[in-house]
């Protein structure tokens, strides 16, 4: 157990729909990463938050958006959904945001659209 | 932008006997992290090795090595004394070292399926 939760595991929705995945970080660790893994595009990076303030970004649709709150869980927004959405969505956590920081994965939100 | 290639979709190894996933990348940066993640089925991405660039000796955890050619931009895993619970998906991953112009961010190969035979 890496100590990151993801909420839902699975989600199953329709097209156009919106809906949100939340994160809950390892105890202490102020980082937290979103990452998507479909079968078209593999693993991707989506969005990286630090303490409540986004830090990097990555190939991230309009359509889709995140937040860091002041208890440093995070959520990820996905609204207008397309078939192509569906994916495996991870999140991970870091103590902070410096190079030498080690990731811990989450479980994964298995999103699928129908 | 850095890319990562895993040129084996799928690797088979017997029982005790030893594979090896090759990982190469292209980047212009002389410093970064790369690393080696295991997905098994139960999808937990798993961090199995990591290697500094400026490091020239090849990171070693128990039964996995790599070995890291840093002109030749290759990464790749060695998997000594196969294990069945060694089966699943293995990831190569980039990481700049450039914190403020990329984060954290991990750049992925598109993995290789590690199949064990008992």
């Amino acid at each position: 157990d890496s100590g990151v939760t993801q909420t839902p595991k699975h989600l199953i929705t329709a097209t156009g729909q919106r809906v949100t995945l939340r994160c809950s970080p390892r105890s202490g660790d102020l980082s937290v990463y979103w990452y998507q893994q479909s079968l078209d595009q593999g693993l991707q990076f989506l969005i990286q938050y630090y303490n409540g303030e986004e830090r990097a970004k990555g190939n991230i649709l309009e359509r889709f958006s995140a937040q860091q709150f002041p208890d440093l869980h995070s959520e990820l927004n996905l609204s207008s959904l397309e078939l192509g959405d569906s994916a495996l969505y991870f999140c991970a956590s870091s103590v902070a945001a410096g190079k030498r920081e080690k990731l811990f994965f989450g479980s994964g939100t298995q999103l699928s659209v129908l | 932008a850095q890319t990562v290639t895993q040129s084996q979709p799928e690797m088979s190894v017997q029982e005790a006997e030893t594979v090896t996933l090759s990982c190469t990348y292209d980047t212009s940066e002389s410093d970064y992290y790369l690393f080696w993640y295991k997905q098994p089925p139960s999808r937990q991405m798993i961090l199995v090795i990591r290697q500094e660039a400026y490091k020239q000796q090849n990171a070693t955890e128990n039964r996995f090595s790599v070995n890291f050619q840093k002109a030749a931009k290759s990464f790749s895993l060695k998997i000594s004394d196969s294990q069945l619970g060694d089966a699943a998906m293995y990831f190569c991953a980039y990481r700049s070292a450039r914190i403020k112009a990329a984060g954290n961010k991990l750049t992925f190969g598109g993995g290789t399926r590690v199949l064990v035979k008992p």
